[in-house]
């Protein structure tokens, strides 16, 4: 069964930071993966999909990594604003969508 | 607004009751799925329909749980005699395409089983 694991669980920066959460899988045979947000209560919002052909995605301030033979992937933000704070998943996708238990960050005005 | 509706928002019951909820997905996405997520927890994959069609059914979905999608639209997900341990945040999300695509998720259904 897939595994997925997201390191840290919390993260706490100060604004204007740049920061990278962690995403690890143990099937390498995944399609594709993708990266979410979700804030308190609230359902599910698409950042980026990266396809298994491809290693990276950007979009505006965000950039996420897919590295397959090592089973990680990372999502890099750049200039963290205080409007980024929420959780963010990550989900591997073969059969069906597997998630991440999710990083909750804060970005501290 | 064109994105996945979900009604109700909310649903407080008292165990042993029964309840439904319902997913619009956005209008041509053929693909919709239900997830649980229970505090802290990503979500977990309950089913999904391919048009009317239920194609799977994870273990997670017991006997208490169904779920239909009668013309291909709209789909509800019933829960039989309540349980507590039902009590989690119920997610519908949708896609055009197969398993490789974005699926786009709407707010959820909060159910909280007394």
């Amino acid at each position: 069964k897939q595994e997925v694991t997201q390191i840290p669980a919390a993260l706490s920066v100060p604004e204007g930071e740049n920061l990278v959460l962690n995403c690890s899988f143990t099937d390498s045979a995944i399609y594709n993966l993708q990266w979410f947000r979700q804030d308190p209560g609230k359902g599910l919002t698409s950042l980026l999909l990266i396809q298994s052909s491809q290693r990276e995605q950007t979009s505006g301030r965000l950039n996420a990594s897919l590295d397959k033979s090592s089973g990680r992937s990372t999502l890099y933000i750049a200039a963290s604003q205080p409007g980024d704070s929420a959780t963010y998943l990550c989900a591997v996708i073969r059969n069906q969508f597997y998630f991440g238990t999710g990083t909750s960050l804060t970005v501290i005005p | 607004d064109t994105g996945v509706s979900q009604n109700p928002r909310h649903k407080i019951t008292k165990r042993g009751q029964n309840v439904t909820f319902r997913c619009d997905p956005i209008s041509e996405h053929n693909r919709l799925y239900w997830y649980r997520q229970t505090l802290g927890q990503g979500p977990e994959f309950l089913t999904y329909f391919q048009n009317e069609a239920q194609l799977e059914k994870s273990r997670l979905l017991s006997d208490r749980f169904s779920a239909e999608r009668p013309k291909g639209s709209f789909s509800t997900l019933e829960i039989q005699r309540t349980e507590q341990g039902d009590s989690a945040m119920y997610l519908c999300a949708s896609s055009q395409g197969g398993i490789l695509v974005e699926q786009f998720f709407g707010p959820g259904t909060r159910l909280t089983v007394l």
